[in-house]
């Protein structure tokens, strides 16, 4: 399958515990982007990420919440010290970062906090 | 920046017909429809980049208007495999990192 691979697909933490989502992009995609999405709402941009660089987190809450695409491997969505209202739905897509290149998203993580 | 979606929910018998709208306050670089179903990923239809510019995907076709501030999808004939929320997303710029998202229009085809 050479989709976008995300993992966990489901993710259950307990209040203050740390989350690690990952995201493996589609081959040949160099860029990854962040979503989360909320029950019955739409997709809401958090991050932009190129290989070793953060394009645009403007999307990102100022704490807690971190990603990186380290020149190896998966990205990484980290949210430490996890609240009730993280829980979400989030997904990751790539593209070829070319002008008009769809993206491509996996399939998601469902991030329920106790 | 988010654009605006109308309406918000749609329910049609199988071979009715709907349009989605998709607005912006500012002219648009791009506009990329995405179809979602329950549970599941967003899965790229097609996207348009001129204006005036018509694409069409099986019965799915979308249109960009002449100001590029606004794009209309078209199902024809629903099936009830149409069924899902549809997003549009829109780029102000080719710089890859500024499409946004649409609250997305829920579309609910019945036998």
């Amino acid at each position: 399958n050479a989709g976008v691979m995300q993992n966990p697909r489901h993710l259950v933490r307990r209040r203050g515990q740390e989350a690690r989502l990952r995201c493996s992009p589609m081959k040949g995609h160099s860029h990854v982007y962040w979503y989360r999405q909320l029950p019955e709402e739409g997709l809401k941009f958090m991050v932009y990420l190129q290989k070793e660089n953060i394009i645009d987190e403007s999307g990102m809450p100022k704490e807690r919440f971190s990603a990186e695409f380290p020149k190896e491997g998966p990205s990484i969505l980290r949210i430490q010290q996890v609240v009730r209202g993280d829980s979400a739905a989030y997904f990751c897509a790539s593209s070829l970062g070319q002008t008009n290149q769809p993206q491509h998203f996996g399939d998601g993580t469902r991030l329920s906090i106790l | 920046q988010q654009p605006v979606q109308s309406p918000q929910a749609v329910i049609l018998r199988e071979g009715e017909d709907a349009v989605i709208n998709c607005s912006s306050s500012k002219a648009l670089y791009s506009v990329h429809w995405y179809r979602q179903k329950h549970g599941e990923a967003p899965v790229f239809l097609m996207i348009l980049l001129k204006g005036g510019e018509q694409k069409g995907h099986d019965k799915i076709s979308a249109s960009f208007n002449e100001k590029k501030q606004q794009s209309s999808l078209y199902l024809t004939a629903s099936q009830l495999s149409y069924s899902g929320t549809y997003f549009c997303g829109t780029e102000i710029s080719d710089n890859n990192n500024d499409m946004r998202f649409g609250a997305g229009t829920r579309l609910t085809v019945k036998p």
